[in-house]
C-alpha cells in the first residue's frame, strides 16, 4: 500500500495560489515529509520538507496538520513554470539513511 | 554547479542483453541512491550506498540487478538478462551525510524490446 495519497491532477490559474494536499495516515513520529516536483524527462527537484512545524522557503510553504496525518504544499502565486508533477514523500530515517517513499504524484496544470 | 549526472540518458536493448548505467554524484556527497520509475508512477527505492558500502537493497532488486560504488565515487547499476518489465527510468540521487535532501540526476530511460 502507498504510504502517501495525492489527487491525480489539479488545475490552477496563473498568479493564483495553489494548495496541493497529501494524506499520510501511517506516518511515524520520526518521519519527515518532503515535497519534490518533476518535469518531463527530468529527475525530481527538491521543493520543501518538514517534520512537525509549518515551513516556508522561497519556492513554497508546507502546512503540516497537528496530527501529522496530512500536509499541504502551498504555491503562493503559480506561474507557468510551476506546471509539473508534485510528489509528496515520506522520509523514514532508518539505519542512518533517509529512505524515501514517493506517492503517485499530482500533475499540476497552470492556465495562463 | 555540477549536479548529479547519469549516462547514458537513453538506452534501447533487446531482451536478454546486459546493460550498465553510470551515476556521478555531487562530489561532496557520500550517500548515493538508485531508484526506478515506471510510467505514471513515483520513483521506487532500489538501493543505497554510504561511501563504497552498499547498506540497503530493496526487494525490487532481483538477482539480475547489481550495483557497485568503487572507491565511494561514481556508481554503476547493471541489469543482466534484461526483460521487458525492466523498461523504466532509472534515477540516481546523492546527498550529504546529514541526508535529508536528496539531489537527483536526470535519469537513464531504458527500453527493452
Amino acid at each position: 500500500d502507498a504510504k502517501t495519497t495525492q489527487p491525480n491532477s489539479m488545475e490552477s490559474n496563473e498568479e493564483e495560489p495553489v494548495h496541493l494536499p497529501c494524506n499520510h495516515s501511517t506516518i511515524s513520529g520520526t518521519d519527515y515529509i518532503h515535497w519534490y516536483r518533476q518535469l518531463p524527462s527530468q529527475g525530481p527537484e527538491y521543493v520543501i520538507h518538514g517534520l512537525t512545524s509549518n515551513v516556508n522557503n522561497r519556492m513554497a510553504s508546507l502546512a503540516i496538520a497537528e496530527d501529522r496525518k496530512s500536509s499541504t504544499l502551498i504555491l503562493h502565486r503559480a506561474t507557468l513554470r510551476d506546471a509539473a508533477v508534485y510528489y509528496c514523500i515520506l522520509d523514514e530515517t532508518a539505519y542512518n539513511f533517509n529512505k524515501f517513499y514517493f506517492g503517485s504524484g499530482t500533475k499540476l496544470n497552470v492556465k495562463p | 554547479d555540477t549536479g548529479v549526472s547519469q549516462n547514458p540518458r537513453h538506452k534501447i536493448t533487446k531482451r536478454g542483453q546486459n546493460v550498465t548505467f553510470r551515476c556521478d554524484p555531487i562530489s561532496e556527497h557520500n550517500r548515493l541512491y538508485w531508484y526506478r520509475q515506471t510510467l505514471g508512477q513515483g520513483p521506487e527505492f532500489l538501493t543505497y550506498f554510504q561511501n563504497e558500502a552498499q547498506l540497503e537493497k530493496s526487494r525490487l532488486l532481483s538477482d539480475r540487478f547489481s550495483a557497485e560504488r568503487p572507491k565511494g565515487s561514481f556508481s554503476t547499476l547493471e541489469i543482466q538478462r534484461t526483460e521487458q518489465g525492466d523498461s523504466a527510468m532509472y534515477l540516481c540521487a546523492s546527498s550529504f551525510p546529514s541526508g535529508e535532501t536528496q539531489y537527483f540526476g536526470p535519469g537513464t530511460r531504458l527500453l527493452v524490446l
